[in-house]
């Protein structure tokens, strides 16, 4: 049973440049949730979408930054001209969300570093 | 979300039992108790949950009280790979998003 996977684990880019990262929910999951955890700090929720459907967006940021979960392949956060303040570590969760409570997984998470 | 208080770091001798309290005043009825765990340089990890009555499982045991506006993570002998940071959370089953606090740095000392 694969769990959350999530890629690249790292990621260097420069300021100005694009992050593209990619997360695969757990087999048979349709929820998925990203997070970023900046450095010393605890997660702080950014996005939970369903397959096709961006269902609460309240702590993305409001610009530069996008999420998907196409019907088909994975869940991509963007972020667009990336600025030093972006460096962080961004996780990734799923869930199945039938009946009973909703646990969420997490994946090992995507560090990127913005020079 | 409902706030969550947890102490910012706690000690444990190895193969001794941890508890580590959680403080949830505002829990709300329909909000589960969530654990998780992060050790450096890992995502988050499930480690238990439970809604009012006490649950256990492989890893840990979670004692919930009566009044719901507090609970315990029991590790019954902890490990040199238990040292972690534990986050308690609540959830309501019908949202999405999990409201993470600072947690509580656990070190377990050989």
């Amino acid at each position: 049973n694969a769990g959350v996977m999530q890629n690249p684990r790292h990621l260097v880019r420069r300021r100005g440049q694009e992050a593209r990262l990619r997360c695969s929910p757990v087999k048979g999951h349709s929820h998925v949730y990203w997070y970023r955890q900046l450095p010393e700090e605890g997660l702080k929720f950014m996005v939970y979408l369903q397959k096709e459907n961006i269902i609460d967006e309240s702590g993305m940021p409001k610009e530069r930054f996008s999420a998907e979960f196409p019907k088909e392949g994975p869940s991509i956060l963007r972020i667009q001209q990336v600025v030093r303040g972006d460096s962080a570590a961004y996780f990734c969760a799923s869930s199945l969300r039938e009946g009973g409570t909703d646990t969420q997984y997490f994946g090992p998470g995507t560090r990127l570093t913005v020079l | 979300d409902a706030k969550t208080t947890q102490p910012n770091s706690m000690e444990s001798n190895e193969e001794e039992p941890v508890h580590l309290p959680c403080n949830h005043s505002t829990i709300s009825g329909t909000d589960y108790i969530h654990w998780y765990r992060q050790l450096p340089s890992q995502g988050p990890e499930y480690v238990i949950h439970g809604l009012t009555s006490n649950v256990n499982n492989r890893m840990a045991s979670l004692a919930i009280a009566e009044d719901r506006k507090s609970s315990t993570l029991i590790l019954h002998r902890a490990t040199l790979r238990d040292a972690a940071v534990y986050y308690c959370i609540l959830r309501d089953n019908n949202a999405g998003k999990s409201t993470f606090g600072d947690g509580t740095t656990l070190t377990v000392k050989p």
